[in-house]
């Protein structure tokens, strides 16, 4: 397609139970992200994918939440055991490697995914 | 540490009048990124506009335009003669070259434009 796409739009789940969430970044772009928004936090950074090198885990809040990108495309966030507070929109965005240009590469994001914990 | 501090929580504006967002970061690199990201009622984050820490020149793109001044670390967004479907959050944001270039947002600014 031609924009960043993710699924489920949205999911509810039990608390402890485990969730996937699906992101299929712009064709071409080897850099992918995960961003969570809640009320509570705001935007904040997740996880960073970039071709083969080894991910940015550091934004991960606990180790419950885990990321794979396969075949250097799409990538699926998992989190385990979900609490309450696990409660938010997850985004995805993609982007041309980093230094493609002289400049930084422009993230664009997917619609998210709006994960509800009961 | 980087931040990006955007005071204004919530802004509120009849149609026509112009808006100024604000926009103050804070970071130790010298070469850095700035952007602006629009989220509407539906949710999704699109892209604005984004700017490299060495280049000052402002920008305008239509009805919008940025006023980047290093000298106070602030990346302001204006909106002339608003409409009701500029109704949106907005967010600035700051990524630092070769810090996994994540964005690091700031809070958002709520607009609301009413006819």
């Amino acid at each position: 397609g031609a924009g960043v796409s993710q699924s489920p739009s949205n999911k509810v789940t039990e608390k402890g139970k485990d969730v996937e969430l699906r992101c299929d970044p712009i064709s071409g772009h080897t850099a992918l992200y995960w961003y969570r928004q809640s009320l509570g936090q705001g935007l904040e950074f997740l996880i960073y994918f970039q071709g083969n090198s080894a991910p940015d885990k550091s934004g991960l809040p606990s180790d419950r939440f885990s990321a794979e990108r396969t075949g250097g495309s799409v990538s699926t966030l998992t989190i385990q055991r979900t609490q309450q507070e696990d409660s938010a929109v997850y985004l995805c965005a993609s982007s041309l490697p980093p230094g493609t240009s002289s400049l930084q590469e422009t993230q664009y994001f997917g619609p998210g995914t709006r994960l509800l914990v009961l | 540490a980087q931040k990006v501090t955007q005071a204004q929580t919530e802004i509120s504006v009849v149609e026509k009048e112009d808006v100024t967002l604000d926009c103050v970061y804070e970071t130790r690199d010298t070469t850095y990124y700035l952007f602006w990201y629009k989220q509407p009622p539906s949710g999704e984050l699109v892209f604005l506009i984004r700017r490299n820490s060495f280049d000052e020149q402002n920008e305008i793109s239509g009805r919008y335009s940025w006023n980047f001044q290093k000298s106070t670390s602030s990346f302001n967004f204006t909106i002339t003669a608003s409409q009701v479907v500029d109704s949106a959050v907005y967010f600035c944001a700051l990524s630092e070259a070769g810090n996994t270039d994540k964005l690091i947002f700031g809070t958002g600014t709520r607009l609301q434009v009413f006819p």
